[in-house]
C-alpha cells in the first residue's frame, strides 16, 4: 500500500505566481489534512477534507488560499498571488474513512515552496 | 486539544534507552496520547499512541501515569536514525468521534550522540 503522496517536492515560484501543491492520501483514506511549517517553526494546520466537503479551515489564511478534495483524483492547495512569506515547507496528511479505535494520520513527504 | 509540555531538547548515547517525558495535566478522559516524530525535512511520522494502558511496538514503548497527567516515550537502542523532533499531542480518539486536526506544539528535539 502506497503511502501518501504530494506532488512536486519541490515547487518555485515568483512573486505574483500560482501555487497548486497535490496530495493523493493513501487507498481508502478519505480524509484529508494540509499543514504547513515554515522555516524554524512548528507544524501548523491549515485545512481538513473529505471527499468533496471542507469540514474545518480554521487555519487557512483568509485570503489567496483555498483547497478542495474532488470525487476523483488527488487534494489540491491552491496558492494565489504568492508571497515571499509563503515560503514554506505545506504536508498532506490522510486517515482512514471507517475509524478502528483511533484515527492516526499518515503524513507525506511534503512539498517545498521557495517563492522568489 | 489539552496542552502538553516537553523538553525543548534531549540528549542520547547511542545504543541506549532514551526516555522523552510529556506532561499533559488537563489531559480528559477521552483523549489519547499520541507522539510523531519528524526526521529533519521530512513528513511527521506516527510513533504510537494510548489512552491508559502502556503500549509497545516495533518503534517503541509508551508508558503513562496511573492519574494520565503525565507520559514517557522510551526507545529502547536509541541509534543515529532517531535523531529527530519528537511531538506529544493529546487528542480525542475513539469510534465515533470526529477526525480532527492534529495540533503540534514545539516538541524536543532528541540528538543521538556516537
Amino acid at each position: 500500500n502506497a503511502g501518501v503522496m504530494q506532488n512536486p517536492r519541490h515547487l518555485v515560484r515568483r512573486r505574483g505566481q500560482e501555487a497548486r501543491l497535490r496530495c493523493s492520501p493513501m487507498k481508502g483514506h478519505s480524509h484529508v489534512y494540509w499543514y504547513r511549517q515554515l522555516p524554524e517553526e512548528g507544524l501548523k494546520f491549515m485545512v481538513y477534507l473529505q471527499k468533496e466537503n471542507i469540514i474545518d479551515e480554521s487555519g487557512m489564511p483568509k485570503e489567496r488560499f483555498s483547497a478542495e478534495f474532488p470525487k476523483e483524483g488527488p487534494s489540491i492547495l491552491r496558492i494565489q498571488q504568492v508571497v515571499r512569506g509563503d515560503s514554506a515547507a505545506y504536508f498532506c496528511a490522510s486517515s482512514p474513512r471507517a475509524g478502528p479505535s483511533y484515527n492516526e494520520q499518515f503524513f507525506g513527504p511534503g512539498t517545498r515552496l521557495t517563492v522568489l | 486539544d489539552a496542552k502538553t509540555t516537553q523538553p525543548t531538547s534531549m540528549d542520547c548515547a547511542e545504543g541506549r534507552a532514551a526516555n522523552l517525558p510529556c506532561n499533559h495535566s488537563t489531559i480528559s478522559g477521552n483523549e489519547y496520547v499520541y507522539w510523531y516524530r519528524q526526521i529533519h525535512s521530512q513528513g511527521p511520522q506516527y510513533i504510537i499512541h494510548g489512552l491508559k494502558n502502556n503500549e509497545t511496538n516495533e518503534m517503541a514503548s509508551l508508558i503513562i501515569t496511573e492519574d494520565r497527567k503525565s507520559s514517557t516515550l522510551i526507545l529502547p537502542h536509541a541509534t543515529l536514525r532517531d535523531t529527530a523532533v519528537y511531538y506529544c499531542i493529546v487528542r480525542a480518539g475513539g469510534i465515533g468521534t470526529s477526525y480532527d486536526k492534529v495540533i503540534f506544539g514545539p516538541g524536543t528535539s532528541l540528538s543521538v550522540i556516537p
